[in-house]
């Protein structure tokens, strides 16, 4: 199970946004490496790749994306929040079957 | 360029089945297995199953095992999801996405396929 914290964001644009990932079992697997990605789905879209493998920025993702994290607890960090930035934000695991989605994270702005 | 497009809105009644397709290109379809997520109206994102197209191998969530069988078709670079015994709590987007071995469940998806479940 992946517990997101909070479930709701309230930021002001230009500032900084964090969101915490927590597993229920470690996401490492047998060979050491860790398969947890966040997405962005803002409204009526389909989710988008932002981060894989705890801290890599998928292609086009501007760089104020960070993650962080390891075993467990893993955290998706804006460093400042854009407008275009609304939306929900998933962290998803794939280390294990089955493949497990966190509850979702609205990001909202002031 | 990576593109997945999904078919189109479904309409089923209660018990009846659903086949969803899921069309790629811009990538060589056979290395790369083909995730199925879906989510409810107002609801988060749900894993649904899995398949590698070069074994066929699946693998699927437990509230629907018994219900669904994947199957990809390598000539036409085609995935197929196929929901059987459908009740209102199939509702929901379901979306298709590409896995990449070894990094991530999903780098591209589908614009995802509305299946409506109602008497």
């Amino acid at each position: 199970v992946l517990t997101q914290s909070p479930l709701s964001s309230p930021v002001t644009i230009g500032q900084p946004a964090s969101i915490s990932c927590s597993s229920s079992q470690s996401l490492v697997n047998s060979a050491g490496n860790t398969y947890l990605s966040w997405l962005q789905q803002r409204p009526g879209q389909p989710p988008r790749l932002l981060i894989y493998r705890i801290s890599n920025r998928f292609s086009g993702v501007p760089d104020r994306f960070s993650g962080s994290g390891a075993g467990t607890d893993f955290t998706l960090k804006i460093s400042r929040v854009e407008a275009e930035d609304v939306g929900v934000y998933y962290c998803t695991q794939s280390t294990h079957f089955p493949y497990t989605f966190g509850q979702g994270t609205k990001l909202e702005i002031k | 360029q990576v593109q997945l497009v999904q078919s189109g809105v479904e309409v089923k009644r209660p018990g009846a089945s659903v086949t969803l397709s899921c069309k790629t290109s811009g990538y060589p379809f056979i290395n790369h297995p083909i995730t199925w997520v879906r989510q409810a109206p107002g609801q988060g994102l749900e894993w649904v199953g899995w398949i590698k197209p070069s074994s066929g191998a699946t693998n699927c969530a437990q509230n629907v095992l018994g219900r669904v069988t994947m199957t990809t078709d390598i000539s036409t670079k085609t995935a197929f999801m196929e929901l059987r015994t459908l009740t209102s709590d199939d509702t929901a987007v379901y979306y298709c996405a590409r896995e990449v071995i070894g990094v991530t469940n999903g780098d591209f998806w589908g614009q995802g396929s509305l299946v409506i479940v109602s008497s």
